[in-house]
């Protein structure tokens, strides 16, 4: 069962503008969340994470998420968009508790294109 | 080396031939996990090694597939009788730390990927 949706797959914003992609999650308990960015031909990047405390997580690059734990989401967020931030944007989920397995269940991506 | 490094980073193989794929995690990173990326989806979980000890294989799509890491540092993935729909990128992650710690940041490595015609 799909346990992370990015319900975009292509988020497009103008240089300078705020930018937002969505993540909703469905795992029972208190979940680990992650955000991690896939630039071409490289490997997939750690931007940042949630697992437990303030709802407002800052990561790399300026780029930010918040857990929302009544709407069951986890978006991400940068104030002002940069043409460099084109790429594609997965977020993950760990279920919190010990017998959940090990596996990192990532969303099926969604692309930024960041136009000048 | 600074980061994950995989090989090869392309292979195509005709179908029924047995490919290998391997990784080199980073230095004394405990965790290392195989996933697989089929075009225009996320990574799926293939198999989790704690050390040397394989302690997740609950991912692997069927029995062609089989993945070692007998010292605790280099993996490889082993993909026997290849077929069509294993055509992918397969990614190869280490974390310094062991399965469910919140510390457990991935590093990924750039992915072998692979073309059964």
């Amino acid at each position: 069962a799909q346990s992370v949706a990015q319900p975009e797959d292509q988020v497009n914003v103008a240089e300078g503008n705020p930018l937002t992609v969505k993540c909703t999650y469905s795992v029972s308990g208190n979940p680990y969340l992650f955000w991690y960015v896939q630039y071409p031909n490289r490997g997939l990047q750690f931007l940042l994470k949630y697992i437990t405390g303030d709802n407002l997580v800052k990561g790399s690059y300026g780029f930010e998420a918040e857990f929302n734990k009544s709407q069951t989401s986890f978006h991400l967020k940068k104030p002002s968009a940069l043409v460099s931030d084109s790429a594609l944007y997965f977020c993950a989920v760990i279920p919190g508790w010990s017998n959940s397995g090990y596996a990192l269940n990532f969303g099926k991506g969604t692309s930024l294109l960041v136009t000048p | 080396g600074a980061g994950v490094s995989q090989s090869p980073r392309y292979k195509v193989a005709k179908r029924g031939q047995d490919v290998a794929l391997r990784c080199d995690p980073i230095s004394g990173h405990v965790s290392l996990f195989w996933y697989q990326q089929a075009l225009g989806q996320g990574p799926e979980f293939l198999t989790y090694f704690q050390n040397e000890a394989q302690l997740d294989k609950s991912g692997l799509p069927s029995d062609r597939f089989f993945a070692e890491r007998p010292e605790g540092s280099v993996s490889t993935l082993k993909i026997q009788r290849t077929q069509q729909e294993d055509s992918a990128v397969y990614l190869c992650a280490s974390s310094l730390f062991e399965g469910k710690s919140g510390a457990n940041v991935l590093t990924f490595g750039a992915g072998s990927r692979l073309t059964v015609l």
